[in-house]
Order: structure tokens, then C-alpha cells, then sequence
């Protein structure tokens, strides 16, 4: 199975700040990955997906990049409901497989 | 409006059965692969399962092969994960989970059921 890592597990921010999050394939992914928000309580939200591609409806301020191994979700001003935790997930090959969860809280 | 809505959680002892299902509504169900989330109490996602829009094709989790088995009735636009030899460490929340057209992740997930294992 492909194992994704992601770094920072855990960090502070404040509101404006801007934020970025990297995670990791244990092998080539093409583009084939997703990133998700989850608030405490609430099933997570897709918010970027074929790595770059943003979901409907989701805020401009969120941006993924990469592909191959190594990727990124930026935040470029970091507001108030962004507090949460971020996934990544591979959907390149069965099974499927998520990173550890990277949580952003307030500093 | 897309709606998944889960059932069937509990509390099971070890070794023991749970059938959990997903009552879809709001898309044409039968043209989408449907998958399984879980998430034990406060740790990370996990991926479970797929099944293909017609039913012919799964895949599991290592950690679930041999003993979850997913299943769907696009009669019924309900999907099921048949849930046998549970252990303790298959105490999640199980997500039921839409794929977005032409990426297999996930635009619409459930509210989630909860399945403890304990004695």
C-alpha cells in the first residue's frame, strides 16, 4: 500500500497568516490526490482534488500543488473557520490511503 | 440535494456481526462507486472499501479483507458493508461515501455510524 505522510502534524497560526502543509507519497501518484478539512464533529469536505483542482465551492484561498510525490495545500489568508484538522488522500491505487491529519489551531 | 444517510451501528462483542447500510438519495446512485470511511475515536481517516457502480468490483483495506464484505442494491439505492470477526480495533465512526465524477474521491460523505467493539 502507498503510505502518505504529511508536516507539520500540528500548528499554530493566527487569522491573515498564511499557511502551508505538505504531504507525502511513498511512490509516484501522478495527480491523483485529494485534500480534505474536518472540523471537530462534522464528516470531513472535500477541497482540492486531482491535486490542484478546487471543489465547487470551495473559498479561492485554498490552492493545491504538485504531483509526482510531493504536494502542498496552501492557505493563502488563514480566516477563522479554517481552524481544523487537514487531510491528505491518495486515490491513484487500491487501497486507498490517507495521511495522518495535519491540525491547524490558534495561536 | 445529495443525502447519505447511515444506519445499523452499535455495540458488538469481539468476534461478533454488525451489517451497516447507506440510504442515498438526491443523485443517480447507480452510476457512482461508493466507498467506506472509518475514523476510530480521535485518530485519522481510514479507507475501507470500494464497490463499482454495478456491483462488480471491490477492493478492501487489508486490514478488513477476509472479514468485511461490501455490497449494493441500486434497486434500492442503499449500499451495505457486511461486518464479520470484529475486533476491537474496528471501533470507528464508518463514513459512507459518494465519489466525485471522473476522481475517486469523495464529494459527499454521511454523518457517520458508530460501531464499538468491546465486551
Amino acid at each position: 500500500a502507498i503510505r502518505m505522510t504529511q508536516s507539520p502534524s500540528s500548528f499554530s497560526a493566527s487569522t491573515g497568516d498564511r499557511v502551508a502543509i505538505t504531504c507525502r507519497a511513498s511512490q509516484g501518484i501522478s495527480s491523483s490526490l485529494a485534500w480534505y478539512q474536518q472540523k471537530p464533529g462534522e464528516a470531513p469536505n472535500l477541497l482540492i482534488y486531482a491535486a490542484s483542482t478546487l471543489q465547487s465551492g470551495v473559498p479561492s484561498r485554498f490552492s493545491g500543488s504538485g504531483s509526482g510525490t510531493d504536494f502542498t495545500l496552501t492557505i493563502s489568508s488563514l480566516q477563522s473557520e479554517d481552524f481544523a484538522t487537514y487531510y491528505c488522500q491518495q486515490y491513484y491505487s487500491y487501497p486507498f490511503t490517507f495521511g495522518p491529519g495535519t491540525k491547524v489551531d490558534i495561536k | 440535494e445529495v443525502q447519505l444517510v447511515e444506519s445499523g451501528g452499535g455495540l458488538v462483542q469481539p468476534g461478533g456481526s454488525l451489517r451497516l447500510s447507506c440510504a442515498a438519495s438526491g443523485f443517480t446512485f447507480s452510476s457512482y462507486d461508493m466507498s467506506w470511511v472509518r475514523q476510530a475515536p480521535g485518530k485519522g481517516l481510514e479507507w475501507v472499501s470500494v464497490i463499482s457502480f454495478s456491483g462488480a468490483t471491490t477492493f478492501y483495506a487489508d486490514s478488513v479483507k477476509g472479514r468485511f464484505t461490501i455490497s449494493r442494491d441500486n434497486s434500492k439505492n442503499t449500499l451495505y458493508l457486511q461486518m464479520n470477526s470484529l475486533r476491537a480495533e474496528d471501533t470507528a465512526l464508518y463514513y459512507c461515501t459518494k465519489e466525485t465524477v471522473g476522481s475517486d474521491c469523495y464529494d459527499y460523505w454521511g454523518q457517520g455510524t458508530l460501531v464499538t467493539v468491546s465486551s
